[in-house]
């Protein structure tokens, strides 16, 4: 099972929205809608941000949205903040393992 | 609110193994699975595989699955993970995760502070 595929990064400054995609294939991403998205600071665990695609952990702000539109999945932050500055992961499950993606760095100017 | 507490870092030879555990307090333990993922200096994330403790059901990835054993003592609320062969690239964070969703996989949440794990000779 190939990784999925992220860019190696992004940037934005303060206010502005981005969107991170992570891209699979129908037999993980595309097979159900079981994508989710963790958020890691340097030197700390990944935590999660996004499950199920667009469900939203109820401690994590309303600012970060997924998606996903056949084999691609995107994690959108709007009015990026300060805080927001880490290395985002996304992960499918599959009947047979989880795959993740590569990460991408956001580096909020 | 469930709290997941790892073993602190580890040096291994090459060729030896390693067993790292994790502690969970504060929830139900036996409902859930618990998963461990790897990340090794500067790179991404690794799904190694993980377990079920009420029913002990494993599930490993092809990578590991030669290497590696998940287990759990239900009593302690601890789960643990042996990996065996270790190379110098077996050198990385590893950490635990809880399960949750329907798969018992769907998400990982929470995670453990990881523990580094060094293979030197």
């Amino acid at each position: 099972q190939s990784a999925l595929t992220q860019p190696a990064s992004v940037s934005g400054s303060p206010g502005q929205s981005i969107t991170i995609s992570c891209t699979g294939t129908s037999s993980d991403i595309g097979g159900a809608d079981l994508v989710s998205w963790y958020q890691q600071h340097p030197g700390k665990a990944p935590k999660v941000i996004i499950y199920g695609v667009t469900k939203r952990p109820s401690w994590v702000s309303t600012r970060f949205s997924g998606s996903k539109s056949g084999n691609t999945a995107s994690l959108t932050i709007y009015g990026l903040q300060a805080e927001d500055e880490a290395v985002y992961h996304c992960c499918s499950y599959t009947p047979t393992t989880l795959v993740f993606g590569g990460g991408t760095k956001l580096t909020v100017l | 609110q469930v709290q997941l507490v790892q073993s602190g870092a580890e040096v291994k030879k090459p060729g030896s193994s390693v067993k790292v555990s994790c502690k969970a307090s504060g929830g139900s333990f036996n409902s859930y699975a618990f998963g461990w993922v790897r990340q090794a200096p500067g790179q991404g994330l690794e799904w190694m595989g993980g377990l079920i403790p009420v029913s002990g059901a494993t599930t490993s990835a092809r990578k590991f699955q030669d290497r590696v054993t998940f287990n759990a003592d239900t009593p302690t609320s601890t789960v643990y993970m042996e990996l065996r062969s270790l190379t110098s690239e077996d050198t990385a964070v590893y950490y635990c995760a809880r399960g949750n969703g329907d798969t018992g996989y769907n998400w990982l949440d929470p995670w453990g502070q990881g523990t580094l794990v060094t293979v030197s000779s």
